[in-house]
């Protein structure tokens, strides 16, 4: 496997389910991040995690709840999700060079649909 | 954020060049113009990103306005693959990782 993967591809959950995204980087990142990407709405970040640390959550409901186990790997845990959650879920990596560009490389995404 | 304007659509013919503009009215000194793009049912991507300079890259050539208020991705030779949404996103040198994307310009390209 190379670059960015996301499993699964698409789920469906109801709304007292509980389960979780999956992403793996293989390209040595150090910075990983959680994006939304609702129909007809801009690409929205929802966390960014530097060195397995979380620096950023941009005002994200408690009902989502990401985890970063190692700088490879990147889980965001759902629960009790509401229908207007329904989106796409994309995760990317980045460098994380001090000093220099660091391009992002997003997954395919997970095609989440809430009942 | 810096924000950025783009036309929501362009259309191209294949094998033609096609010029994606975008305004940044309020740049500022250290931010650098990034410009992504998003195929069906992929994620968005790299496409290339410059300061002040022209700059050229295997996928197009970014032209960047002297008073850096607008600039323009330029696709040398559109194909039916480069059909996808095109994001110019504003990202202040050593600032956070990141990207703040708006609405995108959506690319059509006629075979």
């Amino acid at each position: 496997e190379t670059g960015v993967t996301q499993t699964p591809r698409h789920l469906v959950m109801g709304m007292t389910n509980k389960k979780s995204l999956k992403c793996e980087q293989h390209l040595g990142h150090n910075a990983m991040y959680w994006y939304k990407q609702s129909a007809k709405k801009p690409l929205e970040l929802m966390f960014v995690y530097n060195f397995k640390e979380q620096t950023e959550n941009n005002s994200v409901p408690s009902r989502f709840s990401p985890e970063c186990p190692n700088s490879s790997h990147l889980f965001l845990h759902l629960h009790t999700l509401q229908p207007e959650d329904s989106a796409l879920y994309l995760c990317a990596s980045s460098q994380d060079r001090a000093g220099s560009y660091n391009e992002q490389f997003f997954g395919p995404g997970t095609r989440l649909t809430v009942l | 954020d810096a924000k950025t304007t783009q036309p929501n659509s362009m259309e191209s013919n294949e094998e033609e060049p096609v010029h994606l503009p975008c305004n940044h009215s309020t740049i500022s000194g250290t931010d650098y113009i990034h410009w992504y793009r998003q195929l069906p049912s992929q994620g968005p991507e790299y496409v290339i990103h410059g300061l002040t300079s022209n700059v050229n890259n295997r996928m197009a050539s970014l032209a960047i306005a002297e008073d850096r208020k607008s600039s323009t991705l330029i696709l040398h030779r559109a194909t039916l693959r480069d059909a996808a949404v095109y994001y110019c996103i504003l990202r202040s040198q050593g600032g956070s990782e990141k990207l703040v994307f708006g609405k995108g310009t959506k690319l059509t390209v006629n075979p």
